[in-house]
């Protein structure tokens, strides 16, 4: 099984709302991130995850909220987003805090 | 602060012919990947490079490495349409494999 898998694939919320996207590798990877895409740009990082503990945080807003419950599971909790936060958003693994990043389909999310 | 850019933003080619696409970043960097992105989807792998004068190749695609000159080309040989999608080059920050993006090269191969 090489896939990464993260759902929801669409998903509208509006400014008060909370909601969590979720991501899903059995790869056997210890090292997980949240990025976040925004149309025609680059992927941005966001969290990365390396053995289930944070070691990196890019300055993200506290509306966002990362969690790891275990070494297969990243979820990205929502709560008081703003529109400017409607975007792609991209999980990826990888073996080791070095090494390719597999990532998956991405949750697009709209902020209304 | 690394800094990663490439070159074109966008290329427009005909079908059979050859191009390069170009990324360069600022500071030392031991690995550097190329990712295929297409429209609404998710990135693929396409290679990593791991050293100096390193060199990856898959079916039309190939990708070289020049740490010296901190560079590193995608060359497409003979386009065909499926070739089309932006083209991410991204250098790895250091030991936290913090990958950091090129702008992305839009290709559009013309039949």
């Amino acid at each position: 099984d090489t896939e990464v898998t993260q759902t929801p694939k669409h998903l509208v919320m509006g400014m008060t709302n909370k909601k969590s996207l979720k991501c899903e590798q059995h790869m056997g990877h210890r090292a997980m991130y949240w990025y976040k895409q925004k149309a025609k740009k680059p992927p941005e990082l966001m969290f990365v995850y390396s053995y289930e503990k944070l070691s990196i945080n890019e300055s993200v807003p506290s509306r966002f909220s990362p969690e790891c419950p275990n070494s297969s599971l990243l979820n990205l909790h929502l709560h008081a987003l703003q529109p400017e936060d409607s975007a792609l958003y991209l999980c990826a693994s990888s073996r080791l805090a070095t090494g390719t990043q597999y990532f998956g389909p991405g949750t697009r999310l709209l902020v209304l | 602060e690394l800094k990663v850019e490439q070159n074109p933003l966008f290329l427009s080619m005909q079908e059979g012919k050859n191009y390069t696409i170009y990324c360069n970043y600022s500071t030392t960097s031991d690995r550097l990947y190329w990712y295929r992105q297409d429209p609404g989807k998710s990135l693929e792998s396409l290679f990593v490079l791991l050293s100096n004068g390193a060199v990856k190749q898959e079916g039309r695609l190939m990708a070289s490495l020049d740490t010296k000159a901190r560079l590193s080309t995608l060359h497409i040989t003979a386009a065909v349409h499926d070739l089309s999608a932006t083209y991410f080059c991204a250098v790895d920050g250091g030991a936290t494999n913090k990958l950091i993006f090129g702008t992305g090269t839009l290709l559009a191969v013309q039949p």
